[in-house]
């Protein structure tokens, strides 16, 4: 298996909803991504998982709360979001954090509304 | 067909014909360099890395050049396919940096005409 798997797809939420982005992987990776894309620009790196721990927070507000359960699971709770949060969330693997390429699945596309 | 990646985020080739798409990076210091597709409605895909220790390295139907005098990346793109449509982003990493260093260019957005 050598996908990183996303669910859901897409996600149409309120201001005042809370829901979470689900990222699994079975490649054995131990550092997993969260990165958000706007449409037409690149993406931008939100956290960092190294073995089971955040080990970079790019400055992200808190109503954005990640969570790695396992080293297969990767989870992002959302909670009060804005309409300018809306934009593609991709989850990516890699072996190590060490530089080499990335595992990317192929995101959820999130509307607030 | 060429493109000059930041200055020319668009790249139009027919079928058939070879493809390059320029990336100039932002960092001297910057050792490892990558290059992924995106096609629509997907993520990013790895299509062909190189460390600073190489000019050029091939893959199938593709080669990066990179030279680190001008901090210029370049993808060429052999007998392009409608396929290969996509944008493609470069990016680099500094050295001694991990994957949370990873720096992504703007990005160039391939068409192919058939």
């Amino acid at each position: 298996d050598t996908e990183v798997t996303q669910t859901p797809k897409h996600l149409v939420m309120g201001m005042t909803n809370k829901k979470s982005l689900k990222c699994e992987q079975h490649m054995g990776h131990r550092a997993m991504y969260w990165y958000k894309q706007k449409a037409k620009k690149p993406p931008e790196l939100m956290f960092v998982y190294s073995y089971e721990k955040l080990s970079i927070n790019e400055s992200v507000p808190s109503r954005f709360s990640p969570e790695c359960p396992n080293s297969s699971l990767l989870n992002l709770h959302l909670h009060a979001l804005q309409p300018e949060d809306s934009a593609l969330y991709l989850c990516a693997s890699s072996p190590t954090p060490e530089p080499e390429k990335l595992f990317f699945g192929s995101g959820t596309q999130l509307s607030v509304l | 067909g060429e493109s000059v990646g930041l200055h020319l985020p668009t790249l139009s080739v027919q079928e058939g014909d070879n493809s390059i798409i320029n990336c100039a990076y932002s960092n001297s210091a910057s050792d490892y360099f990558i290059w992924y597709k995106q096609e629509s409605g997907k993520g990013p895909q790895f299509i062909i890395d190189i460390r600073s220790n190489m000019d050029k390295r091939q893959g199938q139907r593709v080669t990066v050049l990179l030279n680190k005098t001008v901090k210029h990346l370049s993808l060429q793109i052999a007998a392009t396919q409608p396929g290969d449509s996509a944008v493609y982003f470069c990016a680099e990493i500094l050295g001694g940096g991990s994957q949370g260093n990873l720096i992504f260019g703007k990005g160039t957005k391939l068409s192919v005409k058939p």
